[in-house]
């Protein structure tokens, strides 16, 4: 899997829409990228995966860059309960390989 | 849908005994699990991949005779720490691939040896 590089921590506003960086810059091209959450003392939470155009579900949005080498996860109302470790992750789909964490971002949303 | 459950979410033993963790794929046939080990304020480590039907695969580093992984039917995975000690107190998350959204993964199990 592509290594990524994503900031150890992030402040962010409750209310105010969280913006969270991930290079991957190193990204194949049959290789999604993937955004996961880790609220403290539990499992990773799925939030929303692409390819190459920008996606949006009820939980955010995903941009990523024409060239594929970077993308940004957006929450556009952050509250509270969005306090949380956030990894970004790229694999190519249904290849049952393994996910690698790297060190993710600790996003805390403050009231 | 798509849900892995883990048990038990937390268990404290005595050093030198063996713990029993396992994972449930509860809607969906798993034939491939993933272990994972978590320190605090750590990332999740990959430990090992599980099988159904055969050996697991550890990755380097994992003793594979102290994490024992069967992967017997396509709905269960279990690891057991044998003679946990001290230091094998962490976080452990299961986890299962789920076609095109990655995985999903079980809630965990807090393992604390006294």
């Amino acid at each position: 899997d592509a290594k990524t590089t994503q900031p150890p921590s992030m402040d962010c506003a409750e209310g105010r829409a969280a913006n969270l960086p991930c290079n991957h810059s190193t990204i194949s091209g049959n290789e999604y990228v993937y955004w996961y959450r880790q609220i403290h003392s539990q499992g990773p939470q799925y939030i929303i995966h692409g390819l190459k155009n920008n996606e949006t579900n009820e939980m955010a949005s995903l941009i990523i860059t024409e060239d594929r080498k970077s993308s940004t996860l957006i929450l556009p109302h952050a509250t509270l309960r969005d306090t949380a470790v956030y990894y970004c992750i790229v694999r190519a789909p249904n290849t049952g390989n393994q996910f690698y964490f790297g060190t993710g971002t600790s996003l805390t949303v403050i009231p | 849908g798509a849900v892995v459950s883990q048990h038990p979410s937390r268990v404290i033993c005595k050093s030198g005994t063996s713990v029993k963790i396992e994972c449930r794929s509860l809607d969906f046939q798993a034939t491939t699990m993933f272990w994972y080990r978590q320190f605090p304020k750590k990332s999740l480590m990959l430990m090992a991949t599980s099988n159904e039907g055969s050996k697991a695969t550890y990755e380097q580093g994992v003793e594979k005779d102290k994490f024992l992984i069967n992967h017997a039917s396509l709905t269960l995975s279990t690891l057991t720490v044998t003679s946990a000690h001290p230091e094998d107190s962490s976080f452990y998350i299961c986890s299962a691939p789920k076609g095109n959204y990655g995985y999903t993964f079980g809630s965990g199990t807090r393992l604390t040896v006294v």
